[in-house]
């Protein structure tokens, strides 16, 4: 079974300029988490679609972080404009969602660590 | 706010040593806690889902336990290898998001 597919893998960009970042979940599965790390800090949760339908996007700076989920399959979130502190690893997840987030096993793509300089 | 935490930070033990890790938990309204083993540039990869107070499991030589009661969940690495290098996470659902702890980050020197 293929896994959670992301790009790019690794990306540097100056501040205030754009960047955007893909997912592609496993197939079949209804949920797909985008989630942000910084350096020394747990992952935190940005923004959780059900399907193409947003679940919770209540800690996405919405001044500058877009996503979206066109036909409920892959996803992408953009920043615009970056801000230094955005450096950090933007990690996606998707699970079947057919039981409560909080038991719902969460397989992780690899990751997309971005410098913003 | 639902608070997460893990110790130690960071964790250097030789080949072949067994080792442990502790993750803390609010355990009021408790549901769920989340194993995951993070590998410098791979997937972080999903070990345990434990929900039952007293709950044991085990996943070659790595196993975990659980006690809801008291908020803590421990993971217990035997005969430690180099392979097992990686930052351990754990996390809990707090109003249906999990809350990821700050990970453990182990390093197994031969």
């Amino acid at each position: 079974e293929a896994g959670v597919a992301q790009s790019p893998r690794y990306k540097i960009i100056e501040k205030r300029q754009s960047v955007a970042f893909w997912c592609n979940p496993i197939s079949g599965h209804a949920t797909l988490y985008w989630y942000q790390q910084i350096l020394g800090q747990g992952p935190k949760l940005l923004i959780q679609f059900q399907n193409n339908g947003v679940v919770d996007d209540s800690q996405l700076p919405k001044d500058r972080f877009s996503a979206e989920r066109l036909k409920g399959v892959d996803s992408t979130l953009k920043i615009q404009p970056a801000k230094l502190e955005d450096s950090a690893v933007y990690l996606c997840a998707s699970s079947l969602g057919t039981g409560r987030v909080g038991t719902d096993t969460q397989y992780f793509g690899p990751g997309t660590r971005l410098t913003v300089l | 706010i639902l608070n997460v935490e893990q110790s130690p930070q960071s964790l250097h033990v030789q080949e072949g040593d067994s080792t442990n890790f502790t993750c803390s938990f609010p355990s009021s309204n408790f549901y769920a806690l989340h194993w995951y083993r993070w590998e410098t540039a791979k997937s972080p990869e999903a070990l345990f889902v434990m929900t039952l107070n007293g709950d044991e499991k085990k996943k070659g030589r790595i196993s975990a336990t659980l006690n809801t009661k008291e908020g803590y969940s421990y993971l217990y690495i035997k005969g430690s290898q180099p392979e097992d290098s990686a930052t351990y996470l754990c996390a809990s659902p707090g109003v249906d998001k999990l809350i990821f702890g700050t990970g453990t980050r182990l390093q197994v020197f031969p």
